[in-house]
């Protein structure tokens, strides 16, 4: 079946880097998402990888994608305040199966100053 | 371009009322989806459109809930009764296919007391 498993929590101090980690089941899935959500806010897209791919990097975003272990990781460089927020995986479905989404239960990053 | 519009923002109905959530997607995105999200969890998909026709809708508890999308652009979301366990936040999402990434509004936070 489909399920999305994320830890809960993260802390770290501002300029560390952070690396939140998610694993899935559906081997058949076809992209992998990261949302961010702000207190009151919908989901902002992150980024995101197609399942044939390693690694993705954006600024101060790298995603790393072991397709054999099913895990997925989103580090975050020089982590800022500002990066405080809910951080959700979600991976998709293929086309002739509707491509939704299926998100993990997210995990909360806390950045201290 | 503008993103995906949702309202009301907040609502609060007691339970056996009736409520209806709006959503207007981004223009010229075909699919629309329907997200439910309890607090402390990802969100969970509940409908998804293609156009005005309807891909999956698996989740979706029928007994209560419904959702159209004339002509194939806004769509709403109905629950009738409400019960207690419907407190959440629905999410309405669009993208420009099934295979596009998803782009979300910011969500119509649903209290039933």
């Amino acid at each position: 079946g489909e399920d999305v498993e994320q830890s809960l929590f993260l802390s770290v101090r501002e300029g560390d880097s952070s690396v939140i980690n998610c694993t899935y089941t559906d081997s058949s899935s076809t992209y992998l998402y990261w949302y961010k959500q702000e207190p009151g806010a919908g989901l902002q897209l992150l980024t995101y990888i197609f399942s044939n791919m390693d690694m993705k990097q954006d600024q101060r975003l790298t995603v790393l994608l072991n397709k054999k272990d099913k895990h997925l990781s989103l580090r975050i460089a020089d982590t800022q305040t500002g990066d405080s927020a809910i951080y959700f995986c979600a991976e998709r479905s293929p086309y002739n199966q509707g491509g939704k989404l299926i998100f993990g239960q997210g995990t909360e990053l806390s950045v201290k100053p | 371009e503008a993103g995906v519009a949702q309202s009301p923002r907040y609502k609060i109905i007691e339970k056996r009322q009736s409520v209806a959530f709006w959503c207007n997607p981004i223009s010229g995105h075909a699919t629309l989806y329907w997200y439910q999200q309890i607090l402390g969890q990802g969100p969970k998909l509940l409908i998804q459109f293609q156009n005005n026709g309807v891909v999956d809708d698996s989740q979706l508890p029928k007994d209560r809930f419904s959702a159209e999308r004339l002509k194939g652009v806004d769509s709403t979301l109905k629950i009738q009764p409400a019960k207690l366990e419907d407190s959440a936040v629905y999410l309405c999402a669009s993208s420009l296919d099934s295979g596009s990434p998803l782009h979300f509004g910011n969500g119509t936070r649903l209290t039933v007391t």
